[in-house]
């Protein structure tokens, strides 16, 4: 089953623009990450943050994360066409054990027009 | 690229048969982690291998079993094929040091249609 969902499930902005999309979850953390898939092949892995952490950022990608709210967001600054994608967050549960499976969100569509 | 592969890209099988993925992990790394993506929904964690042994499972019946071999390259198995288990199945390579795990690093998928 499904960790949690995202929101919005699917988003349309201008190049230029910033993306927001938000995560939430279920259980207690060890970490969540984000990822990113192109037209259902693999995932690529963009950033990690972990449950002692409240802000993160790498390049033009900046992950929040909210513990007591069990969310999480991802934005997106200055977008670009190629950022169009689908968006999951997945989270490794503090009781996942030696496995730290990825449990994943639903994901959201984003479409970045030119 | 990840330097994880999979194989084939696509297959079509018909209800009741079985079949074999096969996924190559990226160099070095000792875990491997298979996930099944529904259409339009998140991968959802089927099983991991750590050093040729099932490391955990997730909600997924036995029909769905694997393998981990030495070189930690990796097969999954499913017996008895169901319309539903059509799906992207992806693999995960990771490198799992006691209470340290890297990111897992997918391949592209396999993109199975039961018929």
């Amino acid at each position: 089953s499904q960790q949690g969902e995202e929101d919005p499930q699917a988003l349309s902005i201008q190049e230029g623009e910033n993306a927001t999309m938000n995560c939430s979850y279920k259980t207690s953390i060890n970490n969540l990450q984000w990822y990113r898939q192109n037209s259902g092949r693999g995932l690529v892995h963009l950033i990690l943050i972990r449950s002692n952490e409240r802000e993160k950022h790498s390049g033009r990608l900046r992950v929040t994360l909210d513990t007591s709210k069990k969310s999480s967001s991802l934005l997106i600054t200055a977008s670009r066409a190629a950022d169009t994608a689908s968006y999951f967050c997945a989270t490794v549960a503090i009781s996942s054990g030696s496995a730290r499976q990825l449990t994943f969100g639903s994901g959201t569509q984003l479409t970045v027009l030119p | 690229e990840t330097g994880v592969t999979q194989s084939p890209t696509h297959l079509i099988k018909t209800r009741g048969q079985q079949v074999t993925l096969r996924c190559s992990s990226q160099s070095g790394h000792n875990t491997v982690s298979w996930y099944q993506q529904a259409l339009g929904q998140g991968p959802q964690f089927i099983f991991q291998y750590y050093r040729e042994e099932e490391n955990g499972r997730g909600n997924f019946p036995p029909r769905f079993s694997g393998l981990q071999f030495p070189n930690y390259s990796s097969e999954l198995n499913v017996n008895a094929l169901e319309l539903d288990d059509s799906a992207l199945y992806l693999c995960a390579s990771s490198l799992n040091r006691g209470a340290i795990t890297s990111e897992q690093y997918f391949g592209p998928g396999t993109r199975l249609t039961v018929t």
